[in-house]
């Protein structure tokens, strides 16, 4: 597609239910990123895909928090037993080998999580 | 690991004003340094980035920004702003040869028409 994708962009669900978000990455990007962004806060560093492979999760907030990326291209980020404090905006962004390269990430609109 | 301070949260200016956003960033090695913009209702994108060479970047929009390593800052300015401009801006840091970009909590502009 001609941008990140993600889905759903709204989510509501209550607490202790399992959520997944999805994101779609430019085609061709090999690295991709999850940042959660909540209120009045700045964006906060989840998870870092090269390929398949995660060489960083240590911002992943607990071990409710999982992601995986399969084909190289779409990722998904799964919450498990929600709390009140998992509401944000969950971010994906891409790039087409990293940082080093263009170092320009390219952002979905995000998917906005609501635990009630 | 590294930390970025923006001094404003909210920033309130009326078209044809001056803007300038301070950004500080904690890091002792080389850094690259980024400014995204959030406009209303869009995603994040891209407003310039300094990676090396001139400390004085010019972006999209007529925005420009300063790298002045003594001071750790990367302040972003605009000598008049429009009402397009309203939106929210991110200043970021990785450092050099490093993957993990580090966002400061954001600057909400308002530009009154």
């Amino acid at each position: 597609g001609a941008g990140v994708s993600q889905s759903p962009s709204n989510k509501v669900t209550e607490k202790g239910k399992d959520v997944e978000l999805r994101c779609d990455p430019i085609s061709g990007h090999t690295a991709l990123y999850w940042y959660r962004q909540s209120l009045g806060q700045g964006l906060e560093f989840l998870i870092y895909f090269q390929g398949n492979s995660a060489p960083d999760k240590s911002g992943l907030p607990s071990d409710r928090f999982s992601a995986e990326r399969t084909g190289g291209s779409v990722s998904t980020l799964t919450i498990q037993r929600t709390q009140q404090e998992d509401s944000a905006v969950y971010l994906c962004a891409s790039t087409l080998m990293g940082l080093m390269g263009t170092g320009e990430l390219f952002f979905g609109e995000g998917s906005r999580l609501t635990v009630l | 690991a590294q930390s970025v301070s923006q001094h404003n949260h909210h920033v309130i200016l009326s078209e044809a004003a001056s803007l300038e956003l301070g950004c500080n960033y904690s890091y002792g090695g080389t850094v690259n340094l980024f400014w995204y913009v959030q406009y209303p209702g869009q995603h994040l994108q891209l407003l310039l980035k300094y990676f090396s060479g001139d400390p004085l970047v010019k972006g999209i929009k007529g925005f420009e920004a300063e790298f002045i390593k003594s001071k750790f800052s990367f302040n972003l300015r605009k000598p008049s702003v429009q009402w397009s401009d309203t939106a929210e801006y991110f200043c970021a840091v990785t450092p050099s040869n490093d993957y993990k970009l580090s966002f400061g909590a954001g600057t909400t502009v308002t530009v009154r028409a």
